[in-house]
């Protein structure tokens, strides 16, 4: 069974029209990660919760906000996407500060843009 | 700065072994992991290392050298469903939780 869902699977949107990918978990994991993936690259670590508290990377443009309402849930919001936000968006989740705590995945949303 | 170095691809036939490796330099170590992903799907947890030496899980096994920044990823008696991305991944002292990825090498598995 899914414990990290992500939906939709694949979501298309227009140049410029916001859009909004989502999380859920049932781990009930305190941490919640979203990285972007383009073909052949590493994930690149957007932002991540602990908890509430909201940790924003340095080179994560203003254009990507995310919000997260509960523990289960979270959202990544792009405000105005253009052709080079076109990639995977994966969201991971974790337990807590322990040393040994790998992510786990869920099977991404692949963006689209018209 | 934080740096991942892995073979971008290999190539290897059913049933062989293969051996993928990772040099990392990061700020501060806190362990290794290894995952694995097949085109267009979630990375999956294969292992994790955080002391020196081998830990052994059915066919995969990973090996880490602290000192030489070096970990490596064996395959054994590989199947064709092996074929996939193979992503090494250091958790340095950035923040807890916080891994750096490596790019992925690409393993096809032929007949």
């Amino acid at each position: 069974d899914a414990m990290v869902i992500q939906n939709p699977r694949y979501q298309v949107t227009q140049f410029g029209k916001p859009v909004t990918l989502s999380c859920s978990q049932t781990l009930n994991h305190n941490v919640m990660y979203w990285y972007q993936q383009k073909s052949s690259q590493a994930p690149k670590l957007l932002f991540h919760y602990y908890d509430k508290d909201f940790n924003n990377e340095a080179d994560t443009p203003d254009n990507f906000q995310s919000r997260r309402p509960n523990t289960s849930f979270c959202f990544l919001d792009i405000r105005s996407p253009g052709l080079g936000d076109a990639a995977m968006y994966l969201c991971a989740t974790s337990g807590g500060t322990g040393r040994y705590q790998p992510q786990h995945f869920g099977d991404g949303t692949r963006l689209s843009i018209l | 700065g934080q740096n991942i170095d892995q073979p971008t691809e290999m190539t290897a036939t059913e049933g062989a072994i293969v051996q993928i490796n990772c040099t990392y330099q990061t700020s501060g170590f806190n362990g290794l992991f290894w995952y694995q992903q097949h085109a267009g799907e979630a990375p999956t947890f294969l292992s994790y290392n955080v002391l020196d030496g081998l830990e052994e899980k059915g066919r995969f096994s990973s090996f880490l050298s602290r000192s030489k920044g070096y970990s490596y990823l064996l395959l054994k008696e590989l199947q064709m469903k092996d074929s996939a991305s193979y992503l090494c991944a250091v958790r340095g002292d950035t923040g807890f939780q916080k891994l750096v990825f490596g790019t992925g090498t690409r393993l096809l598995v032929s007949p």
